[in-house]
């Protein structure tokens, strides 16, 4: 596609529930990264694959945090037993080569999930 | 947390005037690449600046990074109302970004 893309756009869960967050990156994008976003804010670094491989995973919250990337394309952040606290716009990142040091990210719209 | 911190947090200017946000980390930098973020196009990426520049310029913008400092300026000339935004520095080594600057402009 011409841009990364994800799904869905906004999600209301009660707490408790599981969701699963989805992320397209642009063909051929090397890297794919994670950020939760709280409203006022700064993105924070939730976790970074190169391909398929997760090879920073440092900022996720707690173990209620899972991301994959099985084909190093699309990739999926799942949240397991929903808390408030979770309720955040969740942003997905991809850029051509490894990690952001020459190279820029191109970044989607956000999911907005909030926990009720 | 945030690694980053950008000074000022709320800045507002008149239209055609020019607007000087800052970041500093307190770990090491590499290369630095600075952000946009609006409503209406979500984050998008301004300029990169490699750890052996001192400044780079892009169109309206000037970009200083001092890694004795670990620190940089963002410098926008000329404002526009469209330059309204929040203005995000991200360590391009760590992947972070820092809390941000919200730039108002007034036309």
């Amino acid at each position: 596609g011409a841009g990364v893309s994800q799904s869905p756009r906004y999600k209301v869960a009660k707490r408790g529930q599981d969701v699963a967050l989805r992320c397209d990156p642009i063909s051929g994008h090397v890297s794919l990264f994670w950020y939760q976003q709280a409203l006022g804010q700064g993105p924070e670094f939730l976790t970074y694959f190169q391909n398929e491989a997760q090879l920073d995973k440092s900022g996720l919250p707690s173990d209620r945090f899972f991301a994959e990337r099985p084909e190093g394309s699309v990739s999926t952040l799942k949240i397991q037993r929903t808390q408030q606290e979770d309720s955040a716009v969740y942003l997905c990142a991809s850029s051509r080569n490894r990690g952001l040091m020459n190279t820029e990210a191109f970044f989607g719209q956000g999911t907005r999930l909030t926990v009720v | 947390s945030q690694q980053g911190e950008e000074d000022p947090q709320a800045l507002s200017i008149q239209e055609g005037e020019n607007a000087t946000m800052n970041c500093s980390y307190k770990t090491s930098i590499n290369n630095l690449q600075w952000y946009r973020q609006n409503s209406g196009r979500g984050l998008v990426h301004l300029i990169l600046i490699r750890s052996n520049e001192r400044e780079k310029h892009s169109g309206r913008l000037r970009v200083t990074l001092d890694t004795s400092k670990k620190s940089s300026s963002l410098l926008i000339t000329a404002s526009r109302a469209a330059d309204t935004a929040s203005y995000f520095c991200v360590n391009a080594g760590k992947s972070t970004f820092g809390d941000g600057t919200t730039l108002t402009v007034k036309p």
